[in-house]
């Protein structure tokens, strides 16, 4: 079943409106998480790594201003697209580990955000 | 981390095998080789992972060439559910950090 869960699923929001995306581990503790974002037909691209109870560190050429994220707690972090804008339309997905060393990555299901 | 090649796409016939190249010529020594794949509109599976030598689970099994500079993921009786972009990364251990190239997109025909 899935470890990592995203939420919502979906999502379609006016432009200049903010849209908060949740990514848990469902029966693990992660420190850390990581966010992407993937175009049509394009590939996922990295934006930041979500570290628990510290600032996320951001991709070269992402405004962390733009996407907020948080990590409060060692099961949930959060993506906050703010002012949203139609270019901003994407599929969003959060992955999280769970081992120490070379242990899988999970991946959540996405959050395919339309900005009209 | 080290950059990989893949071919754009392939495909196969139903119930043979799919066999993936991937070069990852600049691999250094605490270097993994990961496989995800990624069926339309859903987050990436992880598929395997290795570093030296082949390995094996209920997936798939990871053909890894002896100087790591190559390697070949083999779906040994594809179903049509296998049809999917399918991703190998070369990570570090001492970072979990995934960056996707572009993948080879299978499709397993009827």
């Amino acid at each position: 079943g899935a470890v990592v869960s995203q939420h919502p699923s979906w999502v379609i929001c006016k432009s200049g409106t903010s849209v908060k995306i949740e990514c848990r581990s469902l029966d693990f503790q992660a420190t850390t998480m990581f966010w992407y974002r993937q175009f049509p037909k394009q590939s996922l691209m990295l934006m930041a790594t979500s570290n628990e109870g510290s600032k996320a560190t951001y991709e070269q050429g992402v405004e962390k201003d733009k996407f907020l994220i948080n990590h409060a707690s060692l099961t949930l972090s959060t993506l906050t697209v703010t002012s949203a804008h139609p270019e901003d339309s994407s599929f969003y997905i959060c992955s999280a580990t769970r081992d120490r060393g070379p242990g899988e990555l999970f991946f959540g299901e996405g959050s395919r955000l339309t900005v009209l | 981390d080290a950059k990989t090649t893949q071919p754009t796409s392939m495909d196969c016939a139903e119930g043979r095998a799919a066999n993936l190249p991937c070069n990852h010529s600049t691999i250094s020594g605490n270097e993994y080789v990961y496989w995800y794949r990624q069926i339309h509109s859903q987050g990436p599976q992880y598929i395997i992972h290795g570093l030296k030598n082949n390995e094996t689970n209920e997936m798939a099994s990871l053909i890894i060439t002896e100087d790591r500079k190559s390697s070949t993921l083999i779906l040994p009786h594809a179903t049509l559910r296998d049809t999917a972009v399918y991703y190998c990364i070369v990570r570090m251990d001492s970072s979990y950090k995934l960056i996707f190239g572009s993948g080879t997109r299978l499709l397993v025909r009827p």
